[in-house]
C-alpha cells in the first residue's frame, strides 16, 4: 500500500503559468509534511515546510488538508528554473522516517 | 556548501569487491540516514541511526553494512552487491528522529555494480 502518493507528471507548463500539486497520505497521523525539490542527478532539498494553517514562500504556497489527507504545492508565475522534479514527504506520527512519495516532474517551457 | 557531505560522488564497481560510502553531516543533528532511489522508485529508507545507535533497518540485504561511529559520521560498507543494487545513495540527516523535523540530503553517491 503506497502512503504518500503524486502524480508523477510530468507537468510540461508555458513560462508565467500557475501550476499546483497534490500528494496525498494514507497515515491519518502524520504530523508533518515537507515538499523538496530535486533537480536530475542531484539530491533532494528542502523547499517547505507544511504547516497546519499553510505556507508561503514568495511564489511558492503549500497546504495542508487533514480531513481529506493531501498537501498541495501552488507554484505562480512559473519559471523555467522551477523546472525539476518535487517530491512531498510525510512524517511523525511514531515513525522513525519521512515517508516520501516518488515525486512530480515539472517542466516549464520558456 | 552543504551541511551533509558524501563521498564519493560516483562509484563502479564489480560484484565481487568491497567499498565503502561515507556521509558526514556538519549540522548537530543526532539522527542519520541511508536512503536507496532508483529510476521511477520513491526513495527507500535503508537505516536510521539516532545518536549512534541504530534504531530502523528496513529489510534491507546483508551485502549492505552500516556503520555508524559518532553522531556526525555514518558509513555504508557494500559487499558482493548484485547490478540491481545500481542507484543513488543518499544519506540524510535531521535534528530528532519521528520525521517531524525536515531531513537534509548529502550530494549523494550514484552507484553502478557491474
Amino acid at each position: 500500500r503506497k502512503e504518500v502518493e503524486q502524480d508523477p507528471g510530468p507537468f510540461n507548463v508555458p513560462e508565467g503559468a500557475t501550476v499546483a500539486f497534490n500528494c496525498t497520505y494514507s497515515n491519518s497521523a502524520s504530523q508533518s509534511f515537507f515538499w523538496y525539490r530535486q533537480d536530475c542527478r542531484k539530491e533532494p532539498k528542502l523547499l517547505m515546510s507544511v504547516y497546519s494553517s499553510g505556507n508561503e514562500d514568495g511564489r511558492f504556497t503549500a497546504q495542508l488538508n487533514k480531513a481529506s489527507q493531501y498537501v498541495s504545492l501552488l507554484i505562480r508565475d512559473s519559471q523555467p528554473s522551477d523546472s525539476a522534479t518535487y517530491l512531498c514527504a510525510s512524517g511523525g506520527a511514531g515513525s522513525y522516517q519521512l515517508t516520501f512519495g516518488k515525486g512530480t516532474k515539472l517542466s516549464v517551457i520558456p | 556548501e552543504t551541511g551533509v557531505t558524501q563521498t564519493p560522488r560516483h562509484l563502479v564497481m564489480g560484484m565481487t569487491n568491497k567499498k565503502s560510502l561515507k556521509c558526514e553531516q556538519h549540522l548537530g543533528h543526532n539522527a542519520m540516514y541511508w536512503y536507496k532511489q532508483s529510476a521511477k522508485k520513491p526513495l527507500e529508507l535503508m537505516f536510521v541511526y539516532s545518536l549512534e545507535e541504530r534504531v530502523e533497518n528496513n529489510s534491507v540485504p546483508s551485502r549492505f553494512s552500516p556503520e555508524c561511529p559518532n553522531s556526525s559520521h555514518l558509513f555504508l560498507h557494500l559487499h558482493t552487491l548484485q547490478p540491481e543494487d545500481s542507484a543513488l545513495y543518499l544519506c540524510a540527516s535531521s535534528q530528532d528522529l519521528g520525521g517531524n523535523s525536515e531531513a537534509f540530503f548529502g550530494q549523494g553517491t550514484r552507484l553502478t555494480v557491474v
